[in-house]
């Protein structure tokens, strides 16, 4: 069964200073990989993607990931993170024929100045 | 492009009352799926739609609880006889389907229960 995880409950980072939240996946078959982020009561916002193609996938906000077919994992990447990155952040993985996806348990970004 | 939407925002009812939550799709979006989250937990699949059928459920969907997308537009999620344990936001996404369906989901803002 397709399954991704997310290793860590919170991360936290200066403003100013490269981000990383991480993500492994389980998946039969290839694999395609979504970020999502949260804002405090609301809905889901798509970020990127992986499909195939290229192991850098460039997204929305300055957001990019990294996919490693060796390691299994998508971790997700900005170079510079900004207060207003402060968010809840989901990685998922499409699972069978239908699109549904299947989301990781979250981690929550804290950017501080 | 209005997005998702999704009515009630917010609805709190007591145990033992139905509640309907509705979510209307991205108009040329074909497929429509309900999640539901509680704090702290990534969303969890219930089911989805392709047009007007129901193809597929989760476990999680429980007797007690109905969807439907009777004109292959707008879903309405019921929940019968709620109990406490159903407080969550209830999410409804929309994508378009094609021969490979690689989309991604378009999220709306949720419906969040509280039963007392």
């Amino acid at each position: 069964a397709q399954s991704v995880a997310q290793p860590e409950d919170q991360v936290n980072v200066a403003e100013g200073n490269p981000l990383t939240v991480k993500c492994t996946y389980s998946v039969s078959g290839n694999p395609y990989l979504f970020w999502y982020v949260q804002y405090p009561n609301r809905g889901l916002q798509f970020l990127l993607k992986y499909i195939t193609g290229d192991n850098l996938v460039k997204g929305s906000y300055g957001f990019e990931a990294e996919f490693n077919k060796s390691q299994t994992s998508f971790h997700l990447k900005k170079p510079s993170a900004l207060v207003s990155d402060s968010a809840l952040y989901f990685c998922a993985v499409r699972a069978g024929s239908g699109g549904k996806l299947i989301f990781g348990q979250g981690t929550e970004l804290s950017v501080k100045p | 492009d209005t997005g998702v939407s999704q009515d009630p925002r917010h609805k709190i009812t007591k145990r033992g009352q139905n509640v309907t939550f509705r979510c209307d799709p991205i108009s040329e979006h074909n497929r429509l799926y309900w999640y539901r989250q509680t704090l702290g937990q990534g969303p969890e699949f219930l089911t989805y739609f392709q047009n007007e059928a129901q193809l597929e459920k989760s476990r999680l969907l429980s007797d007690r609880f109905s969807a439907e997308r009777p004109k292959g537009s707008f879903s309405t999620l019921e929940i019968q006889r709620t109990e406490q344990g159903d407080s969550a936001m209830y999410l409804c996404a929309s994508s378009f389907h094609a021969t490979v369906g690689t989309g991604e989901l378009f999220f709306g803002e949720g419906s969040r229960l509280t039963v007392l």
